[in-house]
């Protein structure tokens, strides 16, 4: 039972190049999230999906796009990277309805140059 | 909408001393305030939770109050140990926790 897993760790983007942050979920969970974290920011929620087949933005939703592929995993696009998206991006997932109980994956540490 | 902000950003106590960190929201409606951990290069993970009907929550050295009124909860560790050391975040959700609104963090360090 791997929880939530997310590729790749590490990643290093020139201006405009594309990209795709995998996530995947062993626990059943119907919910899955994507987060941002930079420097003295918190957590920021970029888009969530609360069951398989459905998408909603959240906070800072501009320069992505997201798949939830089927229940176990969810994708996050971004489509022409910009140095503003140098952050750490989480994945997480919960039971619908228990979405306070989130469970977060490992991270990926992305830089745009 | 929601306003998350988070008192001290940095806190340094003495092992044995307790340690207290204050959020404030800005929007009535939320309902549902979790607290998080975060150590050094790892995931964030949940460590306590409060719901609005709540006034306060205990788990052994942790413990949460909230206090709708002025709009503000705060987390209490007692007994700080070494491995209390990580980053802390607040949170709050209007939806029992589908979308939600994180502190900025405070940074815990407990000295031997």
């Amino acid at each position: 039972n791997a929880g939530v897993t997310q590729t790749p760790k590490f990643q290093v983007l020139k201006t405009g190049q594309s990209m795709t942050l995998q996530c995947a979920q062993d626990m059943n969970h119907n919910s899955m999230y994507w987060y941002r974290q930079d420097p003295g920011m918190g957590l920021r929620l970029i888009y969530y999906s609360a069951s398989e087949g459905t998408t909603d933005k959240g906070e800072v939703p501009n320069g992505y796009n997201v798949s939830r592929l089927n229940k176990r995993e969810f994708s996050l696009r971004l489509e022409s990277a910009a140095p503003s998206q140098t952050s750490v991006y989480f994945c997480a997932s919960s039971w619908r309805d228990r979405a306070y109980e989130q469970y977060f994956g490992p991270g990926t540490r992305l830089t745009v140059t | 909408g929601e306003n998350v902000e988070q008192h001290p950003s940095t806190l340094s106590v003495q092992e044995g001393d307790s340690a207290v960190i204050k959020c404030t929201y800005s929007d009535s409606a939320s309902n549902y305030f979790p607290w998080y951990k975060q150590e050094l290069g790892k995931r964030p993970q949940l460590i306590i939770d409060i719901r609005s009907n709540v006034g306060e929550k205990k788990d052994q050295r942790i413990a949460v109050t909230l206090n709708k009124t002025a709009k503000h909860f705060s987390l209490h560790i007692t007994e700080t140990q070494p491995e209390d050391s990580a980053v802390y975040f607040c949170a709050a959700s209007i939806d029992y926790g589908q979308n939600f609104v994180f502190g900025p963090g405070t940074r815990l360090s407990v000295l031997p």
